[in-house]
């Protein structure tokens, strides 16, 4: 199925280091979420996007919603190790025969070393 | 936020017997809950949509015999693996929506011996 293109595919940054993860897709959506999972766990909202041009934070955490409604991205400020885990951001589709369903990004493996 | 709770955690079944995953939400009601499966460090991948009060959604390629789904009351979905093999082992995770936001179970482990 349709799938977004989220990039990077993972990341290794020391501790105290900023992160920046993005996701774009063809198809439009009127909500963007972001979510993280760590190991065998499911995954936890973080961030959602309800506006094209949208920018919220939460914590050191800061989302903004393209203003095309194509494209969203994820900021981490003065990560620390337990920002280790798999980031996922997802689009949430509002009409048709998909109303409801998420579309997921690959995911972004980020590893913060001490 | 909302939370979900799934159980069991972790299963582990010989090949051919039944498994029941039950996914709730505990401080809203969910019209709709969504059934995942994932593999190790790979996206999630929707397997079906689960109505309250009617017949659950199935993606293209998810055999609906197997993977039975009853969305039986707004707070309870479960998914049951029917003669389960070897291939079905796979971590398990529902979401329960609010309408414009999805709210993960902690995932079910299951293993087939």
């Amino acid at each position: 199925g349709q799938q977004l293109n989220q990039s990077p595919q993972s990341m290794f940054i020391q501790e105290g280091e900023d992160v920046s993860m993005n996701c774009t897709s063809s198809s439009i959506f009127n909500t963007w979420l972001w979510y993280k999972q760590d190991p065998g766990e499911g995954p936890v909202l973080l961030i959602a996007l309800y506006k094209a041009g949208e920018l919220t934070s939460n914590g050191r955490l800061t989302a903004q919603f393209g203003i095309t409604r194509k494209d969203s991205f994820l900021n981490i400020s003065a990560s620390i190790p337990s920002d280790v885990g798999i980031y996922f951001c997802a689009g949430l589709d509002a009409g048709g025969t998909s109303y409801g369903k998420l579309t997921f990004g690959q995911g972004t493996i980020l590893t913060v070393h001490p | 936020g909302a939370v979900v709770s799934q159980h069991p955690s972790r299963v582990i079944c010989k090949s051919g017997t039944s498994v029941k995953i039950e996914c709730r939400s505990l401080d809203f009601q969910a019209t709709t809950m969504f059934w995942y499966r994932q593999f190790p460090k790979k996206s999630l991948m929707l397997m079906a949509t689960s109505n309250e009060g009617s017949k659950a959604t199935y993606e293209q390629g998810v055999e609906k015999d197997k993977f039975l789904i009853n969305h039986a009351s707004l707070t309870l979905s479960t998914l049951t693996v029917t003669s389960a093999h070897p291939e079905d082992s796979s971590f398990y995770i529902c979401s329960a929506s609010n309408t414009d936001t999805q709210y993960f179970g902690p995932g079910t482990r299951l293993t087939v011996l």
